[in-house]
């Protein structure tokens, strides 16, 4: 079975772009999760989706936002980019909801904003 | 405001010898706990879970604790191997998202 694959893997943007990050979750998963990944701050929290609907939503700014589509497939959208979300963004999936079950993630989108 | 802390940014073990990870939390409403293991340039994988009912919980070579009184978390390689060297993260779920400390990159020296 193929993992959770994300693209791309690394980008490059400046201030004021936006950028839109894709993840394919592995076939059958129905949640998809994305977390922010900062030095020092670990994985942060910013958003759940399962069945196209947003479940949760970590404390991040409206800039960032996401989707999920019929095919599970989600992306994730910064607007206005600024220099501090420079970072790995991580998506993960996992069967059912989040809560409870084991995820699996992808490498990771390393976007760098100068 | 931090719910979950690890303390140690890193730690080094000799080979063969036990590793200790610590994680420390504050809310109490978490009822799922979960390690991962992060290589780099790869996403973390899933090492190890316990849920708020048991206290310990065995894999092979790596055990996890749990301290519900003291609101800690750890997790225990042992004999420690090379390939063990990674960033180890704890993930505690509160019902609606993981909250994940901020990782112990854990170095195993031959």
């Amino acid at each position: 079975k193929a993992g959770v694959t994300q693209t791309p893997r690394y980008l490059i943007k400046t201030r004021g772009q936006q950028v839109t990050l894709s993840c394919s979750p592995i076939s059958g998963h129905r949640s998809v999760s994305w977390y922010q990944q900062t030095p020092g701050q670990g994985l942060q929290f910013l958003f759940e989706y399962f069945s196209e609907t947003q479940r949760n939503k970590g404390n991040f700014p409206g800039r960032f936002s996401g989707r999920q589509f019929s095919n599970s497939r989600s992306e994730m959208n910064v607007s206005t980019l600024e220099l501090g979300d420079s970072a790995l963004y991580l998506c993960a999936s996992s069967p059912w909801l989040l809560t409870g079950n084991e995820q699996f993630f992808g490498p990771g989108t390393r976007l760098t904003v100068l | 405001d931090q719910q979950v802390k690890q303390n140690s940014p890193s730690l080094s073990v000799q080979e063969g010898r036990i590793s200790i990870l610590n994680c420390d939390y504050t809310n109490s409403m978490f009822d799922y706990f979960l390690w991962y293991k992060k290589y780099p340039a790869e996403g973390p994988t899933f090492l190890i879970s316990i849920s708020s009912i048991k206290d310990k919980n065995e894999d092979g070579r790596f055990t996890v604790f749990l301290n519900k009184s003291a609101k800690h978390l750890s997790l225990h390689i042992v004999p420690s191997q090379p390939g063990d060297s990674a960033v180890y993260f704890c993930a505690l779920d509160d019902g609606q998202k993981l909250v994940f400390g901020q990782g112990t990159r854990l170095t195993i020296n031959p």
